[in-house]
């Protein structure tokens, strides 16, 4: 089956440690992007990388980092110098050719949970 | 700078009525509209997905359209059911930034 799997579902870490989620796709797809969603907030931009090798801050990144070393992969890593680490974590995907219909549809996977007390 | 606002926050209906989500957005240069939906908890499943060409999709209950000179979008779903409950949220993708933008949602709360 294709999708997105991200790990782990619930994460806890003390503060001042850094942590980094897992996202990884079989979709094929080329683009991936990370979020972070608060209560009352909405759904919030880190990172996105649109081919290997290469990525974009998003509108928050600052106290996060990512590398996109594999096509599938796009590991997260949430820094000490976050202020506010504790949220929902969202990784999804999408395939960038125009030429089909379904381009730049996200597709996203289950979430992480990262607790920082 | 792109900003997708979803009205209601909160609607709360019996089992059975056809109701009608809106979602209106700032910046009519998009490059496609996407619905989804959020369980509690959970990530965020596609419902539809409307290019900026397009007019309207449906997806059995569900049907969606498009205007963008006037910024706005539907998500109507017809014959609503207590499964339907969950919070539902309109996304806009402009090809310029590469980014896809969020309304705040809606969350659907369907009584038996």
């Amino acid at each position: 089956d294709g999708g997105i799997t991200q790990s782990p579902k619930y994460l806890f870490r003390k503060e001042g440690q850094n942590v980094t989620l897992s996202c990884e796709q079989n979709l094929n797809h080329d683009a991936m992007y990370w979020y972070r969603q608060d209560p009352g907030q909405g759904l919030r931009l880190i990172y996105y990388s649109q081919i290997v090798n290469d990525f974009q801050k998003g509108d928050i990144a600052e106290g996060y980092s990512v590398s996109r070393e594999k096509k599938e992969s796009f590991p997260l890593t949430v820094t000490s110098a976050q202020k506010n680490p504790t949220a929902f974590y969202l990784c999804a995907s999408s395939a960038r050719s125009t030429a089909s219909r379904r381009a730049y549809e996200q597709y996203f996977g289950p979430g992480t949970r990262l607790t920082v007390t | 700078k792109q900003e997708v606002t979803q009205i209601p926050a909160a609607l709360s209906v019996p089992e059975g009525e056809n109701l009608v989500l809106n979602c209106s957005f700032t910046d009519s240069a998009i490059y496609n509209l996407q619905w989804f939906r959020q369980d509690p908890g959970k990530g965020l499943t596609s419902l539809l997905l409307i290019q900026s060409s397009q007019r309207e999709q449906t997806s059995g209950r569900l049907n969606a359209s498009l205007d963008k000179s006037s910024g706005r979008s539907t998500l109507y779903i017809a014959a609503s059911q207590p499964g339907d409950s969950a919070t539902y949220l309109c996304a806009v993708f402009s090809g310029n930034t590469g980014k896809l933008i969020f309304g705040q949602g809606t969350t659907l709360q369907v009584k038996p």
